[in-house]
């Protein structure tokens, strides 16, 4: 069974930092590229963040370009959100997502971690 | 510009069925999309893929009542036999070259 087992949220002031973790079970982690997705309160779903199967390969939406840096370690089936100069606006809970290759979809999705940002 | 977009709100009773729409911005028209389900308090969950000729792909354990299909640049999700637990947010996805990953706005399905 796929699970995806997301930790590190918590509340923060604005400019601080924070790192998630998200830890893999139920499938060969190093195959496959990973996202961070977030969904902020009366909002929708907003990708955030993916790297390739292997890590070399990193992208990021255009609002925490220069911000969050994603990471993982394949031997330890584990990829990272690592968030710096946190704003207000990026309280939200972030999921983390196993990505089907060369496809639109993600096929399996943890339960989240909550980020607060407030003064 | 590549979006996806969804009516806000959708509702429909108890064992009757409904369908969710997402629509495509016009260059984009061949994307395929994914169907998301987010339940309160839970993760987003994987429905299926529907591709641009109606062929749909779905995740594991997805009951028959889940089916998709397309026209233009419209993409469908069906839900028949309405559980309550269908009650959720619906969100579609695609993925286009330089924007990576792209979400509607979600549906908001309430069921009566």
């Amino acid at each position: 069974e796929v699970q995806l087992l997301e930790s590190g949220g918590g509340f923060i002031q604005p400019g601080g930092s924070l790192r998630l973790s998200c830890v893999a079970s139920g499938f060969t982690f190093s195959s496959y590229a990973m996202s961070w997705v977030r969904l902020a309160p009366g909002k929708g779903l907003e990708w955030v963040s993916a790297i390739s199967a292997g890590g070399h390969n990193t992208y990021y939406a255009d609002s925490v370009k220069g911000r969050f840096t994603i990471s993982r370690d394949n031997s330890k089936n584990t990829v990272y959100l690592q968030m710096n100069s946190l704003r207000a606006e990026d309280t939200a809970i972030y999921y983390c997502a196993k990505e089907v290759p060369v496809d639109v979809s993600f096929d399996y999705w943890g339960q989240g971690t909550l980020v607060t940002v407030s003064s | 510009q590549l979006v996806l977009t969804q009516s806000p709100s959708a509702s429909a009773s108890l064992g009757a069925s409904v369908k969710l729409t997402c629509t495509l911005s016009s260059a984009y028209s061949s994307n395929a999309i994914s169907w998301l389900q987010q339940q309160p308090e839970k993760g987003p969950r994987f429905l299926m893929k529907v591709n641009n000729d109606g062929s749909h792909i779905k995740g594991d354990g997805i009951p028959d009542r889940f089916s998709g299909s397309s026209s233009g640049t419209e993409r469908y999700l069906t839900i028949s036999s309405l559980h309550s637990e269908d009650e959720a947010d619906y969100y579609c996805q695609t993925w286009g070259t330089g924007v990576q990953w792209v979400f509607g706005g979600g549906t908001k399905l309430t069921v009566l």
